[in-house]
Protein backbone atom coordinates (compact mmCIF):
# COMPACT_ATOMS: atom_id res chain seq x y z
CA UNK A 1 0.00 0.00 0.00
CA UNK A 2 0.63 3.35 -0.89
CA UNK A 3 1.76 6.28 2.11
CA UNK A 4 2.57 9.60 2.24
CA UNK A 5 3.89 11.42 5.33
CA UNK A 6 4.41 15.18 6.14
CA UNK A 7 5.77 15.01 9.07
CA UNK A 8 5.65 18.57 9.78
CA UNK A 9 1.79 20.00 10.62
CA UNK A 10 2.82 23.78 10.66
CA UNK A 11 5.25 25.85 9.32
CA UNK A 12 6.28 29.75 8.75
CA UNK A 13 8.68 31.95 7.17
CA UNK A 14 8.85 35.45 6.75
CA UNK A 15 7.93 37.29 3.80
CA UNK A 16 11.01 37.16 1.05
CA UNK A 17 12.59 34.28 2.73
CA UNK A 18 12.82 30.54 1.70
CA UNK A 19 10.62 27.40 3.18
CA UNK A 20 11.28 23.68 2.68
CA UNK A 21 8.19 21.31 3.15
CA UNK A 22 9.12 17.92 3.47
CA UNK A 23 7.38 14.61 1.88
CA UNK A 24 8.56 11.04 2.32
CA UNK A 25 6.34 8.33 0.29
CA UNK A 26 6.26 4.42 0.99
CA UNK A 27 5.89 2.74 -2.66
CA UNK A 28 7.68 -0.70 -3.84
CA UNK A 29 6.68 0.80 -7.25
CA UNK A 30 9.56 1.68 -9.52
CA UNK A 31 7.93 4.41 -11.40
CA UNK A 32 5.44 6.81 -9.94
CA UNK A 33 4.29 10.45 -10.16
CA UNK A 34 4.33 13.16 -6.83
CA UNK A 35 2.95 16.15 -6.60
CA UNK A 36 2.82 19.24 -4.39
CA UNK A 37 -1.10 20.68 -4.54
CA UNK A 38 -1.84 23.61 -2.31
CA UNK A 39 -5.04 24.51 -0.65
CA UNK A 40 -5.54 28.39 0.64
CA UNK A 41 -9.09 29.22 2.83
CA UNK A 42 -10.79 29.28 -0.33
CA UNK A 43 -10.94 25.40 0.10
CA UNK A 44 -9.61 25.23 -4.08
CA UNK A 45 -6.85 22.93 -4.82
CA UNK A 46 -4.28 23.96 -6.49
CA UNK A 47 -1.37 21.87 -8.43
CA UNK A 48 1.71 23.83 -7.49
CA UNK A 49 4.18 21.53 -8.98
CA UNK A 50 4.37 17.60 -10.15
CA UNK A 51 7.08 15.07 -10.49
CA UNK A 52 7.52 12.05 -12.67
CA UNK A 53 10.02 9.38 -10.91
CA UNK A 54 11.79 8.52 -13.92
CA UNK A 55 12.78 11.54 -14.40
CA UNK A 56 16.10 12.41 -12.43
CA UNK A 57 15.95 16.29 -12.91
CA UNK A 58 14.34 17.89 -10.09
CA UNK A 59 10.89 19.72 -11.41
CA UNK A 60 10.90 23.74 -11.01
CA UNK A 61 8.00 26.20 -11.61
CA UNK A 62 8.92 29.89 -11.00
CA UNK A 63 9.41 30.01 -7.07
CA UNK A 64 8.94 26.46 -6.40
CA UNK A 65 10.99 23.27 -6.93
CA UNK A 66 11.36 20.67 -5.43
CA UNK A 67 14.11 17.75 -3.96
CA UNK A 68 13.30 14.32 -5.11
CA UNK A 69 15.22 11.73 -3.88
CA UNK A 70 14.06 8.13 -5.03
CA UNK A 71 16.54 6.26 -2.67
CA UNK A 72 15.29 7.96 -0.10
CA UNK A 73 11.92 8.33 -0.97
CA UNK A 74 11.66 12.02 0.00
CA UNK A 75 9.95 14.41 -2.04
CA UNK A 76 10.77 18.08 -0.41
CA UNK A 77 9.13 21.38 -1.84
CA UNK A 78 11.35 24.39 -1.78
CA UNK A 79 9.25 27.85 -1.91
CA UNK A 80 11.66 30.97 -2.41
CA UNK A 81 10.99 34.33 -2.43
CA UNK A 82 7.65 33.22 0.24
CA UNK A 83 4.64 36.10 -1.00
CA UNK A 84 1.71 36.61 1.42
CA UNK A 85 -0.23 34.45 -0.79
CA UNK A 86 1.75 31.33 0.09
CA UNK A 87 -0.17 31.47 3.09
CA UNK A 88 -2.08 27.84 2.75
CA UNK A 89 -2.16 24.20 3.55
CA UNK A 90 0.21 22.50 1.02
CA UNK A 91 -0.58 18.61 0.23
CA UNK A 92 1.82 16.23 -0.93
CA UNK A 93 0.35 13.54 -3.31
CA UNK A 94 1.65 10.16 -5.20
CA UNK A 95 0.30 8.46 -7.71
CA UNK A 96 1.24 5.21 -8.91
CA UNK A 97 2.16 4.69 -12.59
CA UNK A 98 -1.02 3.46 -13.91
CA UNK A 99 -3.10 4.39 -11.23
CA UNK A 100 -6.99 6.10 -10.92
CA UNK A 101 -6.07 7.38 -7.44
CA UNK A 102 -4.29 10.28 -5.67
CA UNK A 103 -2.79 9.02 -2.03
CA UNK A 104 -2.47 12.32 -0.11
CA UNK A 105 -0.29 13.51 3.19
CA UNK A 106 -1.78 15.23 5.85
CA UNK A 107 -0.75 18.61 4.80
CA UNK A 108 1.44 21.68 6.07
CA UNK A 109 -0.20 24.17 7.38
CA UNK A 110 2.27 27.26 5.85
CA UNK A 111 1.94 30.64 7.48
CA UNK A 112 3.64 33.62 5.40
CA UNK A 113 4.83 36.27 8.06
CA UNK A 114 4.57 39.87 6.36
CA UNK B 1 -12.10 27.27 -20.47
CA UNK B 2 -14.81 26.25 -17.38
CA UNK B 3 -12.86 24.60 -14.37
CA UNK B 4 -14.38 21.98 -12.15
CA UNK B 5 -17.58 23.60 -10.25
CA UNK B 6 -19.43 21.82 -7.13
CA UNK B 7 -22.50 23.01 -5.75
CA UNK B 8 -23.96 23.33 -3.36
CA UNK B 9 -21.63 24.86 -1.52
CA UNK B 10 -22.63 24.17 2.19
CA UNK B 11 -24.83 21.70 3.65
CA UNK B 12 -26.28 20.87 6.55
CA UNK B 13 -28.31 17.55 6.83
CA UNK B 14 -29.26 15.01 10.09
CA UNK B 15 -28.16 11.80 10.90
CA UNK B 16 -30.12 8.94 8.43
CA UNK B 17 -30.50 11.33 5.78
CA UNK B 18 -29.03 11.02 1.94
CA UNK B 19 -27.56 13.46 0.46
CA UNK B 20 -26.51 14.64 -3.40
CA UNK B 21 -23.89 16.30 -4.55
CA UNK B 22 -22.79 17.24 -7.63
CA UNK B 23 -19.72 18.32 -9.97
CA UNK B 24 -19.46 19.74 -13.53
CA UNK B 25 -15.62 18.15 -14.74
CA UNK B 26 -13.86 20.78 -16.21
CA UNK B 27 -13.93 20.96 -20.19
CA UNK B 28 -12.38 18.22 -22.31
CA UNK B 29 -12.10 15.92 -18.86
CA UNK B 30 -13.67 12.65 -19.11
CA UNK B 31 -12.84 11.34 -15.46
CA UNK B 32 -14.04 12.62 -12.44
CA UNK B 33 -12.65 11.16 -9.08
CA UNK B 34 -14.24 12.20 -5.64
CA UNK B 35 -12.27 12.68 -2.04
CA UNK B 36 -13.56 13.16 1.09
CA UNK B 37 -11.37 15.81 3.34
CA UNK B 38 -11.88 15.55 6.98
CA UNK B 39 -11.27 18.38 9.32
CA UNK B 40 -7.49 18.62 9.57
CA UNK B 41 -7.15 15.58 7.17
CA UNK B 42 -5.23 14.79 3.30
CA UNK B 43 -8.23 14.03 0.92
CA UNK B 44 -9.32 10.26 1.09
CA UNK B 45 -9.87 8.74 -2.05
CA UNK B 46 -13.94 7.56 -2.38
CA UNK B 47 -14.23 6.41 -6.14
CA UNK B 48 -13.49 7.56 -9.67
CA UNK B 49 -16.06 7.44 -12.57
CA UNK B 50 -14.47 7.21 -16.32
CA UNK B 51 -17.37 6.93 -18.96
CA UNK B 52 -20.38 6.25 -16.54
CA UNK B 53 -18.70 3.65 -14.93
CA UNK B 54 -16.73 3.29 -11.52
CA UNK B 55 -13.51 2.79 -12.33
CA UNK B 56 -11.68 2.10 -8.99
CA UNK B 57 -12.69 2.32 -5.17
CA UNK B 58 -11.18 3.37 -2.07
CA UNK B 59 -12.28 2.40 1.31
CA UNK B 60 -15.60 3.30 1.43
CA UNK B 61 -18.76 1.35 2.35
CA UNK B 62 -21.27 1.14 -0.43
CA UNK B 63 -23.89 3.42 0.98
CA UNK B 64 -21.43 6.03 -0.92
CA UNK B 65 -22.68 5.92 -4.81
CA UNK B 66 -22.25 8.10 -7.45
CA UNK B 67 -23.11 8.29 -11.16
CA UNK B 68 -21.67 9.79 -14.67
CA UNK B 69 -23.49 11.36 -16.92
CA UNK B 70 -22.68 11.51 -20.77
CA UNK B 71 -21.36 15.33 -20.56
CA UNK B 72 -19.33 13.89 -18.06
CA UNK B 73 -20.44 15.70 -14.92
CA UNK B 74 -21.14 13.07 -11.66
CA UNK B 75 -23.16 12.73 -8.98
CA UNK B 76 -21.98 11.75 -5.37
CA UNK B 77 -24.40 10.08 -3.12
CA UNK B 78 -24.50 9.22 0.46
CA UNK B 79 -27.36 7.55 2.20
CA UNK B 80 -28.18 6.58 5.91
CA UNK B 81 -25.67 9.87 6.50
CA UNK B 82 -23.67 8.89 9.52
CA UNK B 83 -21.79 11.87 11.89
CA UNK B 84 -18.49 10.67 10.74
CA UNK B 85 -19.47 11.77 7.14
CA UNK B 86 -19.31 15.32 8.04
CA UNK B 87 -16.03 16.43 5.66
CA UNK B 88 -15.47 18.43 2.81
CA UNK B 89 -16.31 16.73 -0.37
CA UNK B 90 -13.68 17.35 -3.41
CA UNK B 91 -14.29 16.28 -7.20
CA UNK B 92 -11.39 15.97 -9.19
CA UNK B 93 -11.47 15.70 -13.15
CA UNK B 94 -8.54 14.79 -15.53
CA UNK B 95 -8.04 13.88 -19.07
CA UNK B 96 -7.60 10.50 -18.85
CA UNK B 97 -7.26 7.89 -21.40
CA UNK B 98 -8.65 4.20 -21.29
CA UNK B 99 -9.62 5.06 -17.54
CA UNK B 100 -6.53 5.22 -16.36
CA UNK B 101 -4.22 8.08 -15.47
CA UNK B 102 -0.76 8.25 -17.56
CA UNK B 103 1.44 10.46 -18.52
CA UNK B 104 1.15 13.86 -17.73
CA UNK B 105 -2.19 13.31 -16.60
CA UNK B 106 -2.84 14.67 -13.34
CA UNK B 107 -6.18 15.67 -11.63
CA UNK B 108 -7.72 19.45 -11.07
CA UNK B 109 -10.28 19.60 -8.54
CA UNK B 110 -12.92 21.65 -7.27
CA UNK B 111 -13.72 23.94 -4.58
CA UNK B 112 -15.33 21.35 -3.03
CA UNK B 113 -19.31 20.95 -0.80
CA UNK B 114 -19.15 21.54 2.82
CA UNK B 115 -21.35 18.41 4.23
CA UNK B 116 -22.18 18.63 7.84
CA UNK B 117 -24.01 15.82 9.60
CA UNK B 118 -26.05 17.03 12.84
Amino acid sequence: AQTVTQSQPEMSVQEAETVTLSCTYDTSESNYYLFWYKQPPSRQMILVIRQEAYKQQNATENRFSVNFQKAAKSFSLKISDSQLGDTAMYFCAFSPPIGNQFYFGTGTSLTVIP
Amino acid sequence: ETGVTQSPTHLIKTRGQQVTLRCSSQSGHNTVSWYQQALGQGPQFIFQYYREEENGRGNFPPRFSGLQFPNYSSELNVNALELDDSALYLCASSPTRSGRMVGTDTQYFGPGTRLTVL
